[in-house]
């Protein structure tokens, strides 16, 4: 398997623009979650879904933020707008929930809001 | 809510030998899953080890193993032989039994030396 696949691996924008980060989660896995690393905060839970649902978006920063599941093979995670402090390493997982619980984690999308 | 902490930000260790990372955690709940995930500089989280909360007998993978203490909240992790591939970031990670959520501690800082 290819593991939890992420785009891009980097990316650089300006104050304002929309960014859009993307999964693919590892197939027959039914749970993904989107986490942010800084070095402030460390790695923080920004949402979750089961099922392709929304369960708990509790660590959503705010409303400029929005994550979406159209389906079990693809997710994003979308700012509009972003602010320099979004800089951070975003990092979509993947369990099968029922099974061991073992979230696998995908290479990571390091974003710089300038 | 559940917590976890990491008491030792950084840490060093000669080549071949033997080094133990702290974690402590609080919670409530009496059956739950605990973790070590390790982020080399390529920045990939990667599953080290898995404790299940119910099972007494520590978790082994190879060179690496648990030190698994329930009364006390303790989940230390033992890297033997220690190989200059070790030297990564390591986190220690919680989840309750019926959840599906990681809490993360701070991270510890490891550098393996020749």
């Amino acid at each position: 398997d290819a593991g939890v696949i992420q785009s891009p691996r980097h990316e650089v924008t300006e104050m304002g623009q929309e960014v859009t980060l993307r999964c693919k989660p590892i197939s027959g896995h039914n749970s993904l979650f989107w986490y942010r690393q800084t070095m402030m905060r460390g790695l923080e839970l920004l949402i979750y879904f089961n099922n392709n649902v929304p369960i708990d978006d509790s660590g959503m920063p705010e409303d400029r933020f929005s994550a979406k599941m159209p389906n079990a093979s693809f997710s994003t995670l979308k700012i509009q707008p972003s602010e320099p402090r979004d800089s951070a390493v975003y990092f979509c997982a993947s369990s099968f929930t029922g099974g061991q619980n073992i979230q696998y984690f995908g290479a990571g999308t390091r974003l710089s809001v300038l | 809510a559940q917590t976890v902490t990491q008491s030792q930000p950084e840490m060093s260790v000669q080549e071949a030998e033997t080094v133990t990372l702290s974690c402590t955690y609080d919670t409530s709940e009496s059956n739950y899953y605990l973790f070590w995930y390790k982020q080399p500089p390529s920045r990939q989280m990667i599953l080290v080890i898995r404790q299940e909360a119910y099972k007494q007998q520590n978790a082994t993978e190879n060179r690496f193993s648990v030190n698994f203490q329930k009364a006390a909240k303790s989940f230390s992790l033992k890297i033997s032989d220690s190989q200059l591939g070790d030297t990564a970031m390591y986190f220690c990670a919680f989840m309750t039994h019926a959840g599906n959520m990681l809490t993360f501690g701070g991270g510890t800082r490891l550098m393996v030396k020749p």
